[in-house]
């Protein structure tokens, strides 16, 4: 079974640029997350799609950071502007809905973002 | 979510049990304990998690004390691969999202 998988692994754009970050999730996992790692920072939570819907979006920096997820697939996180302090490592999770109990979230290999 | 405190750092020799400890004295009665671990620049790696019982699979066990304020996980063997930076987790109950914090780095020596 293929796991979390996104795209790119790397992406250099300029300062100002338009950057599109795709995560697949595994088939039939509802809950989908991104998180990044800014340098020498810790792993941050960015926001949380529970199928279609944004369940938690407490962690999105600001309004530059657009993440949509349609028909409750795929998810893309877009960045419009890209800054500086955008670098990073974007990483993308998926879980199944297990209720009331926690359950493992699986992590994809990361999307190496360099604004420069 | 409960504040997990670890150490930032150990060693353990290759083949040797690595325990790694992990305090959390503000959990609450319904909160799990998972350990997840991040080897270099791959994505974070889930290990185990727990409510009470202590716990084993094939990576790792997790012993939590009776009274869920701290809790160890032990890779039993461990090997030159596990070095990595472990983070100990306790989300809220029924929130899904994960505070990593800053983990402890385990360096495994050979």
């Amino acid at each position: 079974e293929a796991g979390v998988t996104q795209f790119p692994s790397h992406s250099v754009i300029e300062k100002g640029q338009t950057v599109t970050l795709r995560c697949d999730p595994i088939s039939g996992h509802d809950n989908l997350y991104w998180y990044r790692r800014v340098m020498g920072k810790e792993i941050k939570f960015l926001l949380h799609f529970v199928k279609e819907s944004k369940q938690d979006e407490s962690g999105m920096p600001n309004n530059r950071f657009l993440a949509e997820r349609t028909g409750g697939t795929y998810s893309t996180l877009k960045v419009q502007p890209a800054e500086l302090e955008d670098s990073g490592v974007y990483f993308c999770a998926s879980s199944q809905d297990q209720g009331w109990m926690n359950t493992e979230a699986f992590f994809g290999q990361g999307t190496r973002l360099t604004v420069v | 979510d409960a504040k997990t405190t670890q150490p930032p750092s150990m060693d353990c020799a290759e083949g040797r049990a690595a325990n790694l400890p992990c305090n959390h004295s503000t959990i609450s009665g319904n909160e799990y304990v998972y350990w997840y671990r991040q080897i270099h620049s791959q994505g974070p790696q889930y290990i185990i998690h727990g409510l009470k019982n202590n716990e084993t699979n094939e990576m790792a066990s997790l012993i939590i004390t009776e009274d869920r304020k701290s809790s160890t996980l032990i890779l039993p063997h461990a090997t030159l691969r596990d070095t990595a930076v472990y983070y100990c987790i306790v989300p809220q109950f029924g929130n899904e999202k994960l505070t990593f914090g800053t983990g402890t780095r385990l360096t495994i020596i050979p």
